[in-house]
């Protein structure tokens, strides 16, 4: 068990809708990652957050958005849902918000979309 | 630009025998180097990484890599890999700047 958590462990929706997953990360960690993994991409980094802030972005969709509470945890927004997002989410958190840090990584939420 | 390669996609190991997977990286400067595996359903484990010193890194569960700069390799090995580390492995570099940059994975299939 890392300490991070994810819910919901699996969200079924259908295109055109919108959800929203939610992370919340190690006692401790400031720093909150999200990843998307698909058969057909691999693992890709979404963005990251740091005490707040956005700290950097990857190969984020504009259709989807995430933020991170005072309470650090937080939450990635997706919305006008297609075929091809369907995907497993993960959160990462890390204490710092480094390259050098190691990622503790939570279970993940997996999105099907009808 | 960093960039890291995992040059096999899958490796398919008998149970018993050793594992060497490989990963090699491009990057300026001395790089921090790490290895994470991903059971089937499960999140990223950290298995080890490498900051500096020794250049030989023991992990969890058995494993082992070593950092070679002349080679811009940080291979992962196990001398007798069991039915359990059938899984995902990745392996990533970062710097104290730049987030970490992924391989695309190496999946482990474990023969009885």
């Amino acid at each position: 068990d890392s300490g991070v958590t994810q819910t919901p462990k699996h969200l079924i929706t259908a295109t055109g809708q919108r959800v929203t997953l939610r992370c919340s990360p190690r006692s401790g960690d400031l720093s909150v990652y999200w990843y998307q993994q698909s058969l057909d991409q691999g693992l890709q980094f979404l963005i990251q957050y740091y005490n707040g802030e956005e700290r950097a972005k990857g190969n984020i969709l504009e259709r989807f958005s995430a933020q991170q509470f005072p309470d650090l945890h937080s939450e990635l927004n997706l919305s006008s849902l297609e075929l091809g997002d369907s995907a497993l989410y993960f959160c990462a958190s890390s204490t710092g918000g480094r390259g050098t840090d190691t990622q503790y990584f939570g279970p993940g939420t997996r999105l099907t979309v009808l | 630009a960093q960039s890291v390669t995992q040059p096999d996609i899958h490796i398919t190991v008998s149970e018993g025998a050793s594992l060497e997977l490989r990963c090699n990286y491009s990057y300026g400067a001395t790089p921090y180097l790490f290895w994470y595996v991903q059971s089937p359903g499960q999140g990223l484990q950290l298995l080890l990484k490498y900051f500096s010193g020794d250049t030989l890194v023991q992990g969890i569960k058995g494993f082992e890599a070593e950092f070679k700069r002349s080679q811009s390799s940080f291979n992962l090995r196990k001398p007798s890999v069991h039915w359990s580390d059938a899984a995902e492995y990745f392996c990533a570099v970062g710097d104290i700047n730049y987030q970490l940059i992924w391989g695309a994975g190496t999946k482990l299939i474990i023969k009885p």
